[in-house]
């Protein structure tokens, strides 16, 4: 059974003091880690996808990296803006049409 | 901006009522999904569509049943609402980069049952 755990469930930080979130996973033949952005009352947005380990992206004071078991979420000098839940999800098994399995997500709290 | 709408975004209803919540989508994707997500907990699938004329169950057991006539509209309808039914439901679509579903979520339509 797929999994994804994601720590620390919730995060404080000041305005410009960068911090990583980190998502685990057990899955049997990844075929996508995604990372979205949900804002209180929305449903979430996309952020990045990642293949393979080794791979990293990066939008503006956010940038994502995959290994084997896990994904980290860097956030560079954040901003107030930042504030939001920050969920992980994985992609698993053969078919390109597989579903997605979601962490509980880190909620983010960014104080001026 | 959204491709994907959902309406109401609130709603809320006594108990015995029948709703359906709608979703829409101008993307042309094939596949789309409702997720159920209650405050501080992960999403939980609870249907899928991968075409026209297919719908099915996801990996949470739900009384609501879905239907996809057009390609564009997957909406969800609960026959008798109860107040275990009051949570934040989600639609989303997706299509297919590199081989991995990219899904886009609509703003989520919050469903109070009393």
């Amino acid at each position: 059974e797929d999994q994804v755990t994601q720590s620390p469930e919730a995060l404080r930080l000041q305005e410009g003091e960068s911090s990583s979130l980190n998502c685990s996973y057990t899955v049997s033949g990844l075929r996508g880690l995604f990372w979205y952005r949900q804002d209180p009352g929305k449903g979430p947005e996309f952020l990045f996808t990642l293949y393979s380990a080794g791979e990293e992206k990066e939008k503006e004071r956010l940038k994502a990296t995959l290994t084997k078991k896990e994904s980290f979420l860097h956030i560079t000098a954040p901003k107030p803006e930042d504030s939001a839940t920050y969920l992980c999800a994985v992609q698993a098994g053969e078919t390109s049409g597989s579903r997605l399995t979601f962490g509980e997500g880190t909620q983010l709290t960014v104080n001026p | 901006e959204a491709d994907i709408y959902q309406t109401p975004r609130y709603l809320v209803i006594g108990t015995g009522k029948k709703i359906t919540l709608e979703c829409s989508q101008t993307m042309g994707h094939d596949k789309m999904y409702w997720y159920q997500q209650d405050p501080g907990m992960e999403l939980h699938l609870i249907h899928y569509s991968y075409g026209v004329n297919s719908t099915e169950k996801g990996d949470l057991s739900s009384e609501s049943t879905v239907s996809r006539i057009r390609t564009e509209h997957f909406p969800l309808t609960l026959e008798s609402a109860r107040p275990s039914h009051t949570s934040q439901y989600l639609c989303a679509s997706s299509e297919l980069y590199s081989g991995a579903n990219v899904l886009t979520f609509g703003a989520g339509s919050r469903l109070t049952v009393l």
